[in-house]
């Protein structure tokens, strides 16, 4: 069965801790993103991967980590620096024809801090 | 200006009626265009995506403006299964690699 995971489906941070969120996907995308979705507010881009060992960072990376150790995986680190974690994260992968790139996404984690 | 912008609604729209509503975008090199389809506390899902020459996914047709740079979604005989938030998308094409612009959504709320 197709698709991408994202673990844990709730995630709880206290104060000053790091937490990493997983994202997995065996479509054989080579792109992969993640997103913090706010209530009322449209998707924001945390960080990004085309390939293997390559990541850019998106619109709101500070406070954030990533790695892009394998194809399949794409985590990501919120950090203590991070001082408003509090969010739905969304893992997309994409896959290109032609000129046109679809993405595709997890089915989310939602971080809340104690 | 947001790059990418949506009517929030909610549209409260009768079951079996038809409901159209309208995303615009800023960027005028804009490639490629969607519409995805979200439910509450869910992951965005795609329904379509636009193209030039509009189309056609059984109730649901997409438009592309591209003088006025908007596109535009039509829903036909609604169900209530059609209840959800509907996210424009659009993106610069492959030169633009990781520029997704979302829209904050329009609320669809199907009634019996």
């Amino acid at each position: 069965d197709g698709g991408i995971t994202q673990s844990p489906k709730y995630l709880f941070r206290k104060e000053g801790q790091n937490v990493t969120l997983s994202c997995e996907q065996n479509l054989n995308h080579d792109a992969m993103y993640w997103y913090r979705q706010d209530p009322g507010q449209g998707l924001r881009l945390i960080y990004y991967s085309q390939i293997v060992n390559d990541f850019q960072k998106g619109d709101i990376a500070e406070g954030y980590s990533v790695s892009r150790e394998k194809k399949e995986s794409f985590p990501l680190t919120v950090t203590s620096a991070q001082k408003n974690p509090t969010a739905f994260y969304l893992c997309a992968s994409s896959i290109t024809s032609g000129r046109r790139e679809t993405q595709y996404f997890g089915p989310g984690t939602r971080l809340l801090v104690l | 200006r947001k790059e990418v912008e949506q009517d929030p609604g909610p549209f409260n729209v009768p079951e079996g009626a038809t409901v159209a509503f309208n995303c615009t975008y800023s960027n005028s090199a804009s490639q490629s265009f969607f519409w995805y389809r979200q439910d509450c506390r869910k992951e965005p899902k795609l329904l379509m995506s636009v193209y030039s020459s509009g189309n056609e996914d059984g109730r649901f047709t997409a438009q592309l403006n591209r003088a006025s740079q908007y596109i535009s979604l039509l829903i036909r005989d609604s169900k209530l299964s059609d209840s959800a938030t509907y996210l424009c998308v659009v993106n610069g094409g492959t030169d633009s690699w990781g520029k997704f612009q979302f829209g904050a959504g329009t609320q669809v709320v199907v009634t019996p």
